[in-house]
């Protein structure tokens, strides 16, 4: 069983620019949710996709933005990057019945200078 | 409005020893109680995961042992080995419903 993979596992970018992350599903599972995890704090909650569809979204503005794809991958679109979006991006699968348990990926550390 | 409260920030603990980490929910609508284990570099780990009908939950070395009435449950994690030296968190959610609310997390160091 393959688990949560994700995409590239560190990135650096300056303020303004966008950034794509990436992740893929575990097998069997069609439901991905991600956050956002500042250091020494608990993940936060952006939003879910299930079935290639937005699905539930946290407090975040809209320059966060995400797409499912068919075969259950997702990613993560952050434009206009500021500072204190530095943190670890973190993806979750889970099974389709119910939105739990969730699964994660090691995550994406984004670096914002 | 943090809606899960974590307690301690950190914990030190001697191998052998027992580490007992605390966690308070505000909304009575969470029915779903997870813990996960986080290494450096690393995403959470699922640990062990309780719904509100029983009242403690085993799994080896990790119980939780939840207080509906006091909307409270707490990780026990017996024999503490420096394998178990970890951050560890608290979640609450709603069966069918996608967001994990997370508390801040618990440091926790076993000495050998």
């Amino acid at each position: 069983e393959t688990g949560v993979t994700q995409s590239p596992t560190h990135l650096i970018k300056t303020r303004g620019q966008q950034v794509t992350l990436r992740c893929s599903s575990q097998s069997g599972h069609n439901t991905v949710s991600w956050y956002q995890q500042a250091l020494g704090q608990g993940p936060q909650f952006i939003f879910q996709y299930y079935r290639e569809e937005e699905n539930g979204r946290g407090n975040f503005p809209p320059r966060f933005s995400g797409l499912q794809f068919p075969n259950y991958s997702s990613e993560l679109n952050v434009n206009a990057l500021e500072l204190d979006d530095s943190a670890l991006y973190l993806c979750a699968s889970s099974p389709d019945s119910n939105n739990q348990p969730q699964h994660f990926g090691d995550g994406t550390r984004l670096s914002i200078l | 409005q943090q809606q899960v409260k974590q307690s301690p920030q950190s914990l030190i603990v001697q191998k052998g020893g027992i580490s007992i980490i605390n966690c308070a929910y505000e909304n009575t609508a969470f029915d779903y109680f997870p813990w996960y284990q986080q290494f450096p570099g690393k995403g959470p780990a699922l640990l062990i995961a309780i719904r509100p009908d029983v009242s403690e939950k085993k799994e080896g070395r990790f119980t939780i042992s939840f207080n509906k009435s006091a909307k409270q449950f707490s990780l026990h994690i017996m024999d503490s080995q420096p394998g178990d030296s970890a951050t560890y968190f608290c979640a609450a959610s709603m069966i069918g419903w996608g967001k994990l609310q997370f508390g801040a997390g618990t440091q926790v160091v076993v000495t050998p």
